[in-house]
């Protein structure tokens, strides 16, 4: 089984500011990754397939880069909506898909 | 407009069995995979199962195989988590969710989720 990690757990920043989330896998994953933004009582969202492609209706603001087993999401300026827990998932060497541990986004 | 309605959870007892259903409406249901992911209480994300389009093709978390059952209706535009056994780590919110893809070799993007049900063990 692929273990994804993510770092940091929580990040703190300013609104207008830049963050950068990152998540690791055990092993290679190729470009098979995703990115979910899930807000307090909600269902995730998915914001990025195939390591950068940016699903429907998902800000310009939001990108995604990486490969094998390095990766980030980069949200270039925060807004208000945007503070929420961050996933990474892998879907290239499955069962099963798995996601990372998450990372909180707080406003600092 | 895409929507996945999962029916009501409940409190169930350890050992005993809950089915689950999801009402897909909005989108042409038999062209997509389908998958259940749950999270247990301020915990993070753990993907159960998948379900190919036309529900030949599935595949099972390690944690549920055995136990859990997926399956679908078409005609129904309905899919199902049949849950036997249950355990107290079983206790999560599980959400329906569906594949960008029809074909399950291709599938991993989960591009709609339903607003997720509370399953409670506990005796």
């Amino acid at each position: 089984e692929i273990v994804m990690t993510q770092s940091p757990a929580t990040l703190s920043v300013s609104p207008g500011e830049r963050a950068t989330l990152s998540c690791r896998a055990s092993q290679s994953v190729s470009s098979s990754l995703a990115w979910y933004q899930q807000k307090p009582g909600q269902a995730p969202r998915l914001l990025i397939y195939g390591a950068s492609t940016r699903a429907t209706g998902i800000p310009a603001r939001f990108s995604g880069s990486g490969s094998g087993t390095e990766f980030t999401l980069t949200i270039s300026s925060l807004q208000s909506e945007d503070f929420a827990v961050y996933y990474c998932q892998q879907y290239n060497n499955w069962p099963p898909y798995t996601f990372g541990q998450g990372t909180k986004l707080e406003i600092k | 407009q895409v929507q996945l309605v999962e029916s009501e959870g409940g409190v169930v007892q350890p050992g005993r069995s809950l089915r689950l259903s999801c009402a897909a409406s909005g989108f042409t249901f038999s062209g997509f995979a389908m998958h259940w992911v749950r999270q247990a209480p301020g915990k993070g994300l753990e993907w159960v199962t998948v379900i190919s389009y036309d529900g030949s093709t599935k595949y099972y978390a390690d944690s549920v195989k055995g136990r859990f059952t997926i399956s679908r209706d078409n005609s129904k535009n309905t899919l199902y988590l049949q849950m036997n056994s249950l355990r107290a780590e079983d206790t999560a919110v599980y959400y329906c969710a569906r594949d960008r893809d029809y074909d399950i070799l291709r599938a991993g993007e989960i591009d709609y989720w339903g607003q997720g049900t509370l399953v409670t063990v506990s005796s």
